[in-house]
Parts: structure tokens; sequence; C-alpha cells
């Protein structure tokens, strides 16, 4: 079945890059995403990559994507502060409906 | 920059009673989706729809939830008669075609069942 998993925990000094892991256990995936959730806010798509790409960047933000090992990655570089929030990995499949399985959520605490 | 947006933010309501969440998708979105997410869990997929009715649904979503587009603008979720177990922030989502791939969700509704 769809299953998504990630850490729950990082902890990183301001101006460091950061790394959230996920990994995914459905081969068909199609695209995969990161969230991100502020305290008593909904989810901001962040950015997000179809399965046959290995990598975008999208200024601050790089995704790594290894197909053969299901492992999806999202690098923030130089973070900051206002970046201290929950971050969701997300997968769909194929199908025009595209329903989101989410894993539990990264929660990101960036400290001087 | 067009939002979803959900009302109300908080809805406090006993066992048994009904509730109606609604939400206000992006104005050119034709697929609409509702999540959600109990307190420390994964958010869940309830239900999406298209063209007027469920193209799918999650088997969270039995026959005590029901979704609707009474007009043109809102979606509407309803849950006929709360449980405890209900409780939880429910998410409404859209996205604009079949060829996209962004979902876009609103902040939230917090259901708080007593």
């Amino acid at each position: 079945g769809e299953d998504v998993e990630q850490s729950l925990f990082l902890s990183v000094r301001e101006g460091d890059s950061s790394v959230i892991n996920c990994t995914y256990t459905d081969s068909s995936s199609t695209y995969l995403y990161w969230y991100k959730q502020e305290p008593g806010a909904g989810l901001q798509l962040l950015t997000y990559i179809f399965s046959n790409m290995d990598m975008k960047q999208d200024q601050r933000l790089t995704v790594l994507l290894n197909k053969k090992d299901k492992h999806l990655s999202l690098r923030i570089a130089d973070t900051q502060t206002g970046d201290s929030a929950i971050y969701f990995c997300a997968e769909t499949t194929p199908g025009g409906y595209n329903k989101l399985i989410f894993g539990a959520g990264t929660r990101l605490a960036v400290h001087p | 920059e067009p939002e979803v947006t959900q009302t109300p933010s908080h809805q406090v309501t006993q066992m048994g009673q009904e509730v109606i969440l609604r939400c206000v998708p992006i104005s050119n979105h034709l697929y609409f989706y509702w999540y959600r997410q109990i307190l420390g869990q994964k958010v869940e997929f309830l239900v999406s729809f298209y063209n007027n009715e469920i193209s799918e649904k999650s088997e969270i979503f039995d026959d005590q939830f029901s979704v609707e587009r009474p007009d043109g603008s809102n979606f509407t979720l309803k849950i006929r008669s709360t449980k405890l177990e209900d409780s939880a922030m429910y998410f409404c989502a859209s996205k604009s075609g079949g060829g996209s791939y962004e979902q876009y969700f609103g902040p939230g509704t917090r259901l708080t069942v007593t």
C-alpha cells in the first residue's frame, strides 16, 4: 500500500543548510511534494517534482529524488528562523483525481 | 493572490450533532478535496470531488459524511452525527484542472466534538 515516512524532528543553526528526508513505498508515484505548515496555518505548497526528474531547484530550495531508493529530500540553504515550521512530504499516483498521501511531517527548529 | 478560504476557523459541537464545514476554493478551480488531521497524526485524504460528484473517497468517508457544492463558489463537508473521534483539523483543497498537479490548501477548520 501507499506509505510515506519522515523523520519527526530536525534542529539546525541559523545560516546552515537543512536537509529533510522522506521515503515512500509506491513505485507508481507520479509527483512528490513538499508542503510547509506554520503554527495555526494551513498547508503551503512549497515545491514539487515529477517522478522522471532527479532534481529541482527553486531559490533556496533544492529537491532531490532518488527513484530507485524511493527517497526524496528537501534542502533549504541559508536556513532562517522564518523557516521554522513542519514540513510535509506527500505523493500522488497516476489518475486524474490526484489524492495526496502525506507523511507525518518533520518539525524544523532553527536556532541562533 | 487567490487563496482557499474556510469557515469557521474553529467549531465546537456536541456528540451526535450535525456540523457543516465550509470552503471557498480558488475561483477557476475544478477539483476539490477534503483532508483531515487528527492531532499528532498524519494528514489523511477524505474525498475528492469533480464535475459535481465524488470522484474518490477513503475508508474514513463513510455514510456519516457528505459533500456538496451548493453554488458556484462554496464546497461543504457535512458530518451528520458527530463522534468524539471526528475531532480533528479539516482542510479543504482545490486544483485547477486535470493537467494540474498543484493542490492549494485552506487554513483549516478545527472541529472539537465534546
